[in-house]
């Protein structure tokens, strides 16, 4: 079965320090991978995806970067964290080719980071 | 792009009552329709799905209803129950890219 992981679960970070989200999936080969920020109360916010290894598309201009060194393997990362960059980030990833219900998204636990 | 909305933001409604929520779509070419739940810290599941070709599907507890004439779709829960607290959003999407959330319902189940 397929599986998704995100880590750390929380955090707190200082404004300025950097970050490393990290996101992995299990079950499948070549998925879709996306981030999205969920601000408060808010929905969420599509941040980057990607079609494959090294394939990065920004959707939003940040301060966030976003890499895919391995197949299943998704990092979001920040030089220099905002304190606007507080927020829930989900990891999720499609199976593609599925026919009906390709764009079923199945998301991460999700990782919730406090900037102070 | 774009836009999604849902009628109401919050919703509380009496344990065993029916419970309906609504998604207004402005995109007239998505042709699939997504209904995700969300509960309090965790990432949204996957509640019922439906195509632009149909009008209604259901599900256990669950029917979805489409009218494509006025872009809009409702996701109506039988005899909630506790468990189903949760903020839900609709997602109308034309592609894996183009999956948009609106900001949610809170729906918030009384005793």
């Amino acid at each position: 079965s397929q599986t998704i992981h995100q880590w750390p679960a929380t955090l707190v970070q200082p404004v300025g320090s950097p970050l490393s989200l990290e996101c992995t999936v299990e079950g499948t080969s070549n998925p879709n991978l996306y981030w999205y920020r969920q601000a408060a109360g808010r929905g969420l916010q599509l941040l980057f995806y990607s079609v494959g290894i090294g394939q990065i598309s920004s959707e939003v201009p940040q301060n966030l970067s976003a890499s895919r060194p391995q197949d299943r393997q998704f990092i979001l990362s920040s030089k220099k964290l905002l304190l606007s960059d507080s927020g829930f980030y989900l990891c999720a990833w499609i199976s593609p080719g599925q026919g009906a219900g390709a764009n079923v998204l199945t998301f991460g636990a999700g990782s919730r980071l406090t900037v102070l | 792009g774009e836009s999604v909305g849902l009628h109401l933001p919050t919703l509380s409604v009496q344990e065993g009552d029916n419970s309906i929520i609504n998604c207004a779509y402005s995109n007239s070419a998505s042709d699939y329709f997504i209904w995700y739940k969300q509960e309090s810290g965790k990432g949204p599941q996957f509640i019922i799905d439906i195509r632009s070709n149909m009008d209604k599907r259901q599900g256990q507890r669950v029917t979805v209803l489409l009218n494509k004439t006025v872009k809009h779709l409702s996701l109506q829960i039988a005899a909630t129950q506790p468990g189903d607290s949760a903020v839900y959003f609709c997602a109308p999407s034309g592609s894996a890219r183009q999956l948009t959330f609106g900001s949610g319902t809170q729906l918030t189940v009384l005793p």
